[in-house]
């Protein structure tokens, strides 16, 4: 069953702490990202990778990290620099280069909440 | 930066009826995507419009693109109750091929309700 994962579904913090949320696929597609989604809004895009071992910044990568060890997995990591980290986090991934297409494939996404 | 403007932001209709949906952006562009997503879930892609394209159909969805106008519109026809979703307009950079040929722009979504 091939797909995007997300987990966990919730998660809560403390403000000050850093949290990583996890993405994997198994759709064999080299291209990743990462975007946050407030209440009412579009996405944002905080960080890419298109090959392993590369990634780059987004239009809000601030107080946000990310690696690309494995091309099945693209963890984010939400840092305590992050003035602002409560929001719904959604994962996707595509394949441009094999494909010819760069439609993207969603995971059911990660609410966050930061008290 | 939001590249996609959409309108209306809200739309309520009658099940049955036709919903209409605009979307608008400001940089050339290799593709238009249509995406929906329903309350509290990940987004699904509906639809995808090459810049040479002007007109495409799904089943009940049809896209329409005018790349002078910078715009594109989504029509949903014979809606259902099941329709009831957010629909977000995404776009490519005209950089076709190059690294950031993968990264789409989100609009901000029209919030479509149909009632039984």
């Amino acid at each position: 069953d091939g797909g995007i994962t997300q987990s966990p579904k919730y998660l809560f913090r403390k403000e000050g702490q850093n949290v990583t949320l996890s993405c994997e696929q198994n759709l064999n597609h080299d291209a990743m990202y990462w975007y946050r989604q407030d209440p009412g809004q579009g996405l944002r895009l905080i960080y890419y990778s298109q090959i392993v071992n590369d990634f780059q910044k987004g239009d809000i990568a601030e107080g946000y990290s990310v690696s690309r060890e494995k091309k099945e997995s693209f963890p984010l990591t939400v840092t305590s620099a992050q003035k602002n980290p409560t929001a719904f986090y959604l994962c996707a991934s595509s394949s441009p280069a094999t494909s010819g297409s760069n439609e993207q494939y969603f995971g059911p996404g990660t609410r966050l909440t930061v008290t | 930066s939001q590249q996609g403007e959409e309108d209306p932001q809200a739309l309520s209709i009658q099940e049955g009826e036709n919903a209409t949906m605009n979307c608008s952006y400001k940089t050339s562009i290799n593709n238009l995507q249509w995406y929906r997503q329903n309350s509290g879930r990940g987004l699904v892609h509906l639809i995808l419009i090459r810049s040479n394209e002007r007109e495409k159909h799904s089943g009940r969805l049809r896209v329409t693109l005018d790349t002078s106008k910078k715009s594109s519109s989504l029509l949903i026809t014979a809606s259902r109750a099941a329709d009831t979703a957010s629909y977000f307009c995404a776009t490519a950079g005209a950089n076709a091929g190059g690294t950031s040929y993968g990264k789409l722009t989100f609009g901000q979504g029209t919030i479509l309700t149909v009632h039984p």
